[in-house]
């Protein structure tokens, strides 16, 4: 099984929409965990972090499922500017780095 | 300076040729890190330096060389470049080692080997 496995889409959905990706994760001695947001040929920057069961961040919220091991990030009221590739971020199974998923790719259409 | 900054932007190398990466932080981070991008495997690690003065290898280091004199600098060098080396990479940087802290990212350099 990977470290971190995220469905790579593309999800296509209308301005306005609600849209939920899972990511599953192989570590189940994680702790943290992270959702960045890459853009078209630019760098990924943190979106959010979760610690505990959740986090919400206005029209964003990750939520952490770990006796399923996998963590989900829902947008609400998709806007144009959210089209992007969401990573998944999980901490190794050993020492104190990070494993990056491959990402979902979101497209947002008016 | 803000953030960090990668050189060059990007890069057409022969194979065979020595390049060097650079990546320079302003925020006085301790940890900083390489990662290479490649279309659906996504960000892997390279090498990782907790503080100055210290590397270590991540999950592909095989071909690539690290060093860290001081806080603000972390090249990482292609001794011989191989076409496989071809990929968009990374440094980032984290104010601390542990993973619970944002690792913030430079722009990449795309490099290309022929």
């Amino acid at each position: 099984r990977k470290e971190v496995e995220q469905d790579p889409g593309p999800f296509n959905v209308p301005e306005g929409a609600t849209v939920a990706f899972n990511c599953t994760y192989s570590n189940s001695a994680s702790q943290s965990f992270f959702w960045y947001r890459q853009d078209c040929r630019k760098e990924p920057k943190l979106l959010m972090s979760v610690y505990s069961s959740g986090n919400e961040d206005g029209r964003f919220t990750a939520q952490l499922n770990r006796a399923s091991q996998y963590i989900s990030l829902l947008i609400r009221d998709s806007k144009l500017s959210d089209s992007a590739t969401y990573l998944c971020v999980v901490p190794m199974e050993y020492g104190n780095k990070l494993v990056f998923g491959a990402g979902t790719i979101l497209r947002v259409k008016s | 300076i803000a953030g960090i900054t990668q050189a060059p932007t990007s890069q057409i190398l022969a194979a065979g040729r020595r390049m060097t990466l650079r990546c320079t932080q302003d925020m006085r981070h301790n940890a900083m890190y390489w990662y290479r991008q490649d279309l659906g495997l996504g960000l892997r690690l390279i090498h990782y330096s907790n503080t100055a003065g210290t590397t270590g290898k991540g999950e592909v280091p095989d071909g690539y060389s690290v060093s860290r004199a001081n806080t603000d600098d972390f090249p990482l060098t292609l001794a011989s470049a191989v076409p496989s080396q071809t990929s968009v990479y990374f440094c980032a940087s984290s104010d601390g080692a542990g993973s619970y802290n944002e690792q913030f990212f430079g722009p990449g350099t795309r490099l290309t080997v022929l």
